[in-house]
This record gives C-alpha cells, sequence and structure tokens, in this order.
C-alpha cells in the first residue's frame, strides 16, 4: 500500500511569512494527491487535489500545491500566510481508482500574529 | 447539501463493551471510508465500502467492522473495547473512486 511522509512535524512563523510544507509518498503506480486541512475543533477539509494535467495545483485559500513525479512529492505552498491559517495541514494519497486513501502524520502550523 | 453527518458526535464505554457508529454520507456519494484519528497515530485507514461491498481495509484487528447499506450510510462497530480504541472515527464520503473525500465532523469515542 501507498504511505506518505511529511517533512515536518510543527512550523511556527510570523504573519506575511511564505510557507512551504513538504510531502513525499511512496508508491509505484498512478496516483492521486491531496492536501487537507483541520482548523481548532473543525473537520477535516479539501484545501486541494492533483488528478492529472498541469502538476501546479491551485486551491482555497491562496494555497498551491506542486506534484513533482520524479521526486514523488507533492509540497504546499503560500507566498503570505496569515494568523487565521493556524491549523494542521495533511497530505494524503491513494492510487488511481482506489479509495484506500492515505494520510501523512500531519504539520501543525502555527501563525503569530 | 448536507455534509456527512456521524452520530453519535460523542460516546463514552466502558473496556470490554462493543460500540456502533453511524456514519451519513452526501447524497449521491457511493463511496464511504472510516478513519480512526490520534495524536500518536494520526489519520489511520480502517476500511472503505462501495455499493455495499467493502473494496479496502486497513491494517486493524477483526474488532473492528463495517458495512453500508443500500442508501449508502455506513455503520462501523468495534466489538471488545480496549482503552486504545479511544479516538476521533472519521468518516467520510466520495462520490467515485477518485477519493475526493468530504469528511465529517467525527465520532469522539472514549473507554473507561
Amino acid at each position: 500500500a501507498q504511505s506518505v511522509s511529511q517533512h515536518n512535524h510543527h512550523v511556527i512563523l510570523s504573519e506575511a511569512a511564505s510557507l512551504e510544507l513538504g510531502c513525499n509518498y511512496s508508491y509505484g503506480g498512478t496516483v492521486n494527491l491531496f492536501w487537507y486541512v483541520q482548523y481548532p475543533g473543525q473537520h477535516l477539509q479539501l484545501l486541494l487535489k492533483y488528478f492529472s494535467g498541469d502538476p501546479l495545483v491551485k486551491g482555497i485559500k491562496g494555497f498551491e500545491a506542486e506534484f513533482i513525479k520524479s521526486k514523488f512529492s507533492f509540497n504546499l505552498r503560500k507566498p503570505s500566510v496569515q494568523w487565521s491559517d493556524t491549523a494542521e495541514y495533511f497530505c494524503a494519497v491513494n492510487a488511481l481508482g482506489n479509495n484506500d486513501m492515505r494520510f501523512g502524520a500531519g504539520t501543525r502550523l502555527t501563525v503569530k500574529p | 447539501k448536507a455534509g456527512v453527518t456521524q452520530t453519535p458526535r460523542y460516546l463514552i464505554k466502558t473496556r470490554g463493551q462493543q460500540v456502533t457508529l453511524s456514519c451519513s454520507p452526501i447524497s449521491g456519494h457511493r463511496s464511504v471510508s472510516w478513519y480512526q484519528q490520534t495524536p500518536g497515530q494520526g489519520l489511520q485507514f480502517l476500511f472503505e465500502y462501495f455499493s455495499e461491498t467493502q473494496r479496502n481495509k486497513g491494517n486493524f484487528p477483526g474488532r473492528f467492522s463495517g458495512r453500508q447499506f443500500s442508501n449508502s450510510r455506513s455503520e462501523m462497530n468495534v466489538s471488545t473495547l480496549e482503552l486504545g480504541d479511544s479516538a476521533l472515527y472519521l468518516c467520510a464520503s466520495s462520490p467515485g473512486p477518485a477519493g475526493d473525500y468530504t469528511f465529517g465532523s467525527g465520532t469522539r469515542l472514549t473507554v473507561v
């Protein structure tokens, strides 16, 4: 089965700083890739997804992610974070046509005002 | 449109008991997946159902089981509860096999 690795456990940034959260996956076939966000006290929400096509994917709230197939990576970026971006971010992957979706351990982002 | 609904929201059970959790997916969604979320292990995949058939299963003991009904609603059951089963159990639904999940708010199970 596929697996997902998120490099950072906890990231602390000041407002307006740029963000990049790393995500690598392990799977030899074609995959769908996702980033989910969990704001404090709320349920998981989809930030963005990659199925095929342009490897640079834009999501909600100014987030984007780039799929680099050769590196098995799907890093999440945002040019300027806000205090309201404080949340836990999860990278997830499933094999094409399969709903056996695996999540990374999550990265907690704290943005200081 | 209504989201994914999980009931109950909170549950306290005693070791050795069994528990059934319920999930109503978004209307039209035929795939339902279950996850266990804990601070130490993160989100762990339990199983996935599509059109009443279990298609995928995670690495959990047989005490964890589930089913899906013809209206796509799903239940999961945990028998002989252990303290380590205390967790947030999340249900997610998807219209098809692409894993484009919408999550529910979860059921927080505490085993004492």
